[in-house]
């Protein structure tokens, strides 16, 4: 079946510091993967997608490129601010299964 | 355009208890689903439902029922609540089954004592 697979958290960061966090998927055919972020006490919102391998997704700074030859879309920011605190979860959908299949997610908390 | 809401935000149950999660949508959406987020496991589908009268389980669906009466609403009943159902919970909805982007509600913190 399908699975993604984070780097472990928390992630700690100083204001400006260069961000990335792991994302490796398996899937059993084409899937659209994404990075969802989940702000202190709110529900998950979507922060970039890619849809084909070698698409990059981004957005407020972010990025992430999919990569079929290492099934992976890690997640990059060049500099990191307070309000970038959050968790991130990493997920894949495939058209077939007609789900979302999350990662454990990864806490980022970056200090000032 | 309220996207998706959840009520209640925080409820507190003791074992054995019944209680029924809200989620409604604005957004027309067919496809609505639950999920539990619990620290280390990320999210998990609990039931989802790909449009009026039709439900199906996800991957923990034990504890739990839905139904789906209309396209807006899709409420998660707890019939006997037990401590292993402390969790957060989130409803989510996307315009079809087949499309990709989900939006998510606030979520609802429930704890079993």
């Amino acid at each position: 079946g399908n699975s993604v697979t984070q780097m472990e958290g928390p992630v700690t960061l100083s204001e400006e510091a260069f961000l990335t966090i792991n994302c490796t998927y398996t899937a059993t055919g084409y899937p659209s993967l994404f990075w969802y972020v989940q702000y202190p006490g709110e529900g998950l919102q979507l922060l970039l997608k890619a849809t084909k391998a070698d698409d990059k997704g981004s957005n407020k700074g972010f990025e992430a490129t999919y990569r079929k030859e290492t099934t992976s879309f890690h997640l990059e920011k060049g500099s990191v601010q307070v309000s970038d605190s959050a968790v991130y979860f990493c997920a894949l959908y495939e058209t077939s299964g007609s789900r979302l299949t999350f990662g454990e997610g990864t806490q980022l908390t970056v200090n000032p | 355009n309220a996207g998706v809401t959840q009520t209640p935000k925080f409820q507190v149950l003791k074992t054995g208890q019944s209680m029924t999660l809200q989620c409604a949508q604005d957004m027309n959406h067919e496809y609505m689903s639950w999920y539990r987020q619990d620290p280390g496991m990320g999210l998990r589908l609990i039931h989802y439902s790909v449009g009026a009268g039709i439900t199906d389980q996800g991957e923990v669906p034990n504890g739990y029922n839905v139904s789906r009466s209309t396209t807006e609403d899709f409420p998660l009943r707890l019939l006997s609540a037990a401590p292993s159902q402390t969790s957060v919970y989130f409803c989510a909805s996307r315009r079809t089954a087949t499309t990709d982007t989900q939006y998510f509600g606030p979520g609802t913190r429930l704890t079993v004592l």
